[in-house]
Order: C-alpha cells, then sequence, then structure tokens
C-alpha cells in the first residue's frame, strides 16, 4: 500500500555505467519531482512532470534523463556515472503543481565507486 | 536554484528541553510547508501556513507564519528523542517551489 515507491533502495555502481531508478504512485497524483539530497541534506529540485509533460528542469548534467510513461511514474535515468552523483534521490507527487503537500518515496541511495 | 536558509543548521538540546527553527525569506510568500525527516527516512510532510500571523499546534509542535508572511518558526516544547530528525521549511515564491536548508535535531537522552 506504499503510496510513492522508489527502486532500488540502494544502488552501488562503477563510474562510467548507466542506471536507472523507478518511482511509481499510488495516490491519483498528476504531478511527480524528482530530487536530489546531497550529504549536506540539502533538497534539490531536479525535474518535475505534470501529467506526463516536462514542467521543470533545474540546472542538471544532461547525463541525467527523465522519463514519465503515464502520470503515475516518473523514472529517472543516468548516464556514465561520476562520484559527484552519489546521493540520495527522491521522487515525490502531489495533487496538482505548486504549493501542495508532497508525498515523497523512501528514497534511493546512489553510491557510485 | 534558490536556496532558503533555516537557522540553526544543527541543534542538540537535552530530552525535555524547547527547540525552535526559523525560516526566513527575503521575498513575501503565498504559502509556506513543513516536513520532518527522520535519520535514514524520507520527509514527511507536517503542516502548511496560508494566513499572515498565522499559528497552528500539533501536539508539542507550533508553527508560526510570520505577519510580513517572509518568515516562519517551528517550535517544539519538551522535546523527546523521538523528535529527532532533520525539519525543513518548503516555500513558494511565484511558480517555484524550494525547501529550507533544514535543521537538524538531536535529542540527548
Amino acid at each position: 500500500d506504499t503510496a510513492v515507491s522508489q527502486t532500488p533502495k540502494y544502488l552501488v555502481t562503477q563510474m562510467g555505467n548507466d542506471k536507472s531508478i523507478k518511482c511509481e504512485q499510488n495516490l491519483g497524483h498528476d504531478t511527480m519531482y524528482w530530487y536530489k539530497q546531497d550529504s549536506k541534506k540539502f533538497l534539490k529540485i531536479m525535474f518535475s512532470y505534470n501529467n506526463k509533460e516536462l514542467i521543470i528542469n533545474e540546472t542538471v548534467p544532461n547525463r541525467f534523463s527523465p522519463k514519465s510513461p503515464d502520470k503515475a511514474h516518473l523514472n529517472l535515468h543516468i548516464n556514465s556515472l561520476e562520484l559527484g552523483d552519489s546521493a540520495v534521490y527522491f521522487c515525490a507527487s502531489s495533487q496538482g503543481q505548486g504549493p501542495l503537500p508532497y508525498t515523497f518515496g523512501s528514497g534511493t541511495r546512489l553510491t557510485v565507486v | 536554484g534558490q536556496q532558503v536558509m533555516q537557522i540553526p543548521q544543527y541543534q542538540h538540546v537535552q530530552e525535555g528541553e524547547d527547540f525552535t527553527t526559523y525560516c526566513n525569506s527575503s521575498t513575501t510568500l503565498s504559502n509556506i510547508q513543513w516536513y520532518k525527516q527522520r535519520p535514514g527516512g524520507h520527509p514527511v510532510f507536517l503542516i502548511q501556513l496560508v494566513k499572515s500571523g498565522e499559528v497552528k499546534k500539533q501536539k508539542r509542535l507550533t508553527f508560526q507564519f510570520g505577519e510580513a508572511k517572509k518568515n516562519s518558526s517551528l517550535h517544539i516544547t519538551a522535546t523527546q528523542t523521538t523528535d529527532v530528525g532533520t525539519y525543513f521549511c518548503a516555500l513558494n515564491t511565484g511558480n517555484q517551489f524550494y525547501f529550507g536548508t533544514g535543521t537538524s535535531l538531536t535529542v540527548i537522552p
């Protein structure tokens, strides 16, 4: 019954590899997000999708590519992983855009070695 | 992207002491939200404040929105070890939504 589920929970990979993180929400929300949380716990938005359309694309290397096959799913693909990509990545969703309560997934801890 | 400052960045308190974190913006806000993230967990929505001067309470937690809608505070009375975690404000300016830098609370039993 998890509202926003992310897989995998942990991901350890070598530099240069390509990896994907999947996110699904069963709340019926129409907006989904990807956030990156660094070691200092700062939460930085990466992407926002509303009804499968890209709304926000902050300054993120183009090695990061989101894909939303439908409004319940938002996946994140990362090419050519670098050490600096190590972080916790959170998926979140909300009903509508803007200042509405977010529901976060449990996060994916990515470690690049 | 914009960084929203919260102070303090870290706070250690003895169990039973009070705790307050502040969130400050240079611009007028339409509303503000507060989230709590337990160690190893994910941010969980606590509350949203909309009106100027609004005060809301949740048990030992008191949330306040400034009269000018440029700042907010979260106060915890008589902290318990279950209060440990990082508290984030999240605010909306125009069509952008930002999380604060967070305040990490440690409660010493």
